[in-house]
């Protein structure tokens, strides 16, 4: 079965700090990975996605995430973070057939001012 | 404006009593599905739809039916709710199962 595990549930953090979120999944094939966030009452919204190509993909709001293939890992990564950024963020992926997105359990972050 | 669009947004109900969650896209997307959000468990998805009247179980499709007789339209059926399905619901959809989702805002049903 496919699964993600996202290693930190709770991450609080303050201003100007990095943040590195961790996101292994467990899959034999080809994978399509992304990062989604949910802002608090609101929806989900795309972060980046992976598909092929160069591992070091970079999304919205500057964020970034690596594939390791070897790892089976998709971190996400941002060198500053801001009071905004403030959410739930859910790693996710589909596999060869593309018809289920498997998501993690998210990791709450919170940015103090 | 690219929209998906559930309804209702919350509702409160009783145990056994038939409710269904509407949910509508205006991108002429293939693909629609069904989640579920529970804390600490993430998104599991009930059922998935890649075209008319093509639907098919997810992780979590216990107490649940879908129809998909539009493309527009994925309705999530709950024939006898149950306590255990007060969760926050989202619907999406995409082109196809591996692009990225276009999420509603959500349905909160409590069941009591």
């Amino acid at each position: 079965a496919q699964s993600v595990s996202q290693h930190n549930h709770h991450v609080i953090l303050s201003e100007a700090a990095s943040l590195e979120l961790g996101c292994n999944y467990s899959y034999g094939g080809t994978v399509n990975l992304f990062w989604y966030v949910q802002y608090p009452g609101q929806h989900l919204q795309l972060l980046l996605k992976y598909f092929s190509g160069d591992p070091l993909v970079k999304g919205i709001k500057g964020f970034e995430a690596e594939f390791i293939k070897s790892k089976f890992s998709f971190n996400l990564r941002k060198p500053s973070v801001q009071w905004s950024d403030t959410a739930e963020y859910f790693c996710a992926f589909t596999g060869n057939a593309g018809n289920m997105l498997t998501f993690g359990g998210g990791t709450r972050l919170m940015v103090k001012p | 404006e690219a929209q998906v669009t559930q309804n209702p947004r919350y509702l409160i109900t009783v145990t056994g009593k038939k409710l269904t969650v509407t949910c509508s896209q205006n991108m002429n997307h293939e693909y629609m599905s069904w989640y579920r959000q529970d804390p600490g468990l993430g998104l599991r998805q009930i059922y998935y739809s890649m075209n008319v009247e093509v639907t098919d179980k997810g992780d979590v499709p216990e107490g649940y039916k879908v129809s998909r007789k539009e493309k527009r339209n994925f309705p999530l059926i709950l024939e006898s709710p149950s306590p255990n399905q007060t969760s926050l619901y989202f619907c999406a959809s995409s082109w196809t199962g591996n692009q990225p989702q276009h999420f509603g805002d959500g349905t909160r049903l409590s069941i009591l």
